[in-house]
């Protein structure tokens, strides 16, 4: 069966510090991987996604980046954090499907706090 | 692009009470509408989807149904528990190989004991 891997679950980070939250999938191959940010009691912001290794579209302009290194495994980045980057993040992955859509399978989740 | 709204933003019910969430959304393209559960500080979930060609699907307490001529779709759920108490996504996709959800903004759904 196919599991979903995120961590850390938490975080504190001064401003101005790096991150790097990483993703990894088991059990499928050559899946979409997503990246979504949530404040406190919002909605599900699409930060990037991915279709294959080293292919990542960002839906809103922000100091984070995202990679792809490997098929199963995304990575989202910041050189320098901001108070305004603190929420609850979110890995997802889905099949591809010819039918359109499919399913998002979420990781736990990482709560990150910039202080 | 597609739009998808989400009504009411809070619900609260009495245990017992049935409950639903209407959506709607902009693309009559849209072929793929999904519900995600988010209880506190946990992962959303999926627990019921439907697809163009059905119009209504059920699963023990909750059913979703689909108006594609209206756009719209509704998550129903019976005999509420308060182990319901969630927040609830809608959200819709397009066909044709498309990959990117549209996401309702969220209902909190409080059932009261």
């Amino acid at each position: 069966s196919q599991t979903i891997h995120q961590w850390p679950a938490t975080l504190v980070q001064p401003v101005g510090s790096p991150l790097s939250l990483e993703c990894t999938v088991e059990g499928t191959s050559n899946p979409n991987l997503y990246w979504y940010r949530q404040a406190a009691g919002r909605g599900l912001q699409l930060l990037f996604y991915s279709v294959g290794i080293g292919q990542i579209s960002s839906e809103v302009p922000q100091n984070l980046s995202a990679s792809r290194p490997q098929d199963r495994q995304f990575i989202l980045s910041s050189k320098k954090l901001l108070l305004s980057d603190s929420g609850f993040y979110l890995c997802a992955w889905s099949v591809r499907s010819r039918q359109g859509g499919s399913p998002l399978h979420f990781g736990n989740g990482t709560r990150l706090t910039v202080t | 692009g597609e739009n998808v709204e989400q009504h009411p933003s809070t619900l609260s019910v009495q245990e017992g009470d049935s409950a639903v969430i209407k959506c709607t959304y902009s693309d009559s393209a849209s072929n793929y509408f999904p519900w995600y559960k988010q209880e506190l500080g946990k992962r959303p979930q999926l627990i019921i989807d439907i697809r163009s060609n059905v119009g209504e699907k059920k699963d023990q307490r909750i059913a979703v149904t689909l108006n594609k001529t209206a756009k719209h779709f509704s998550l129903h759920i019976t005999e509420t528990q308060p182990e319901d108490s969630a927040v609830y996504f809608c959200a819709a996709s397009l066909g044709g190989g498309s990959y990117i959800p549209t996401f309702g903004r969220g209902t909190s759904l409080i059932v009261h004991p």
